[in-house]
């Protein structure tokens, strides 16, 4: 399809519970971003993928963040033992190519909330 | 590390005014991109800038790219309230691996 497919649209969590979050990017779309968007605005880069190799996971806190991309799956990102601090919503994009020439496609994202 | 800068962070406009919104990053880049957000809703793209000199227009908003000032604006003409939105720029890491946004401007259109 020609949107990228994040499920589920909301998600409640008590503290220390698992979350796990799913993004179905554009067919043909090799590269994958996830993203977290905090309450004021922030944007904060957290994991992307080519194919199913992490492209750049520089972002990630990963004591308790991990994220897979595997073939004929959505990708996934799953936090263990969530704290109050990981509410957030979390976007994945998609792009075709590496350097995003052709730009990024969002999601409508997955709104956390630990309670 | 990149950064990326937006002001204003708000802006309040009355309908038919002009008005630009400016966003500059730290770091060499000529990928820049700016998107649109209404509340509760994902981004949607606006303008994909690729090269030092690039102008694109949509309607009434109008983007532009100086890579050497590292800068970018995004240009309102006689707003309506329909613009109303927060909008961020977004500047591409070299190795395209990652995007860093500026804070958001929140603009509201007055009637």
């Amino acid at each position: 399809g020609e949107e990228v497919a994040q499920t589920p649209k909301h998600l409640v969590r008590g503290e220390g519970q698992k979350a796990k979050l799913y993004c179905a990017p554009i067919k043909g779309h090799s590269y994958v971003f996830w993203y977290q968007q905090v309450l004021k605005n922030e944007f904060k880069f957290l994991i992307s993928f080519q194919n199913e190799n992490v492209f750049d996971e520089t972002g990630m806190p990963k004591e308790r963040f991990s994220a897979k991309c595997l073939p004929n799956s959505p990708c996934s990102l799953e936090i263990q033992a969530t704290k109050l601090e990981d509410s957030a919503v979390y976007f994945c994009a998609s792009s075709p190519n590496m350097g995003g020439f052709y730009g990024y496609t969002f999601g409508s994202g997955t709104r956390l909330t630990v309670v | 590390e990149l950064k990326v800068e937006q002001n204003p962070l708000f802006l309040s406009m009355q309908e038919g005014k002009n008005y630009t919104i400016y966003c500059n990053y730290s770091t060499t880049s000529d990928r820049l991109y700016w998107y649109r957000q209404d509340p509760g809703k994902s981004l949607e793209s606006l303008f994909v800038l690729l090269s030092n000199g690039a102008v694109k227009q949509e309607g009434r908003l109008m983007a532009s790219l100086d890579t050497k000032a590292r800068l970018s604006t995004l240009h309102i003409t006689a707003a309506v309230h329909d613009l109303s939105a927060t909008y961020f720029c977004a500047v591409d890491s070299t190795s395209g691996s990652r995007l860093t946004f500026g804070e958001g401007t929140q603009l509201t259109v007055n009637p």
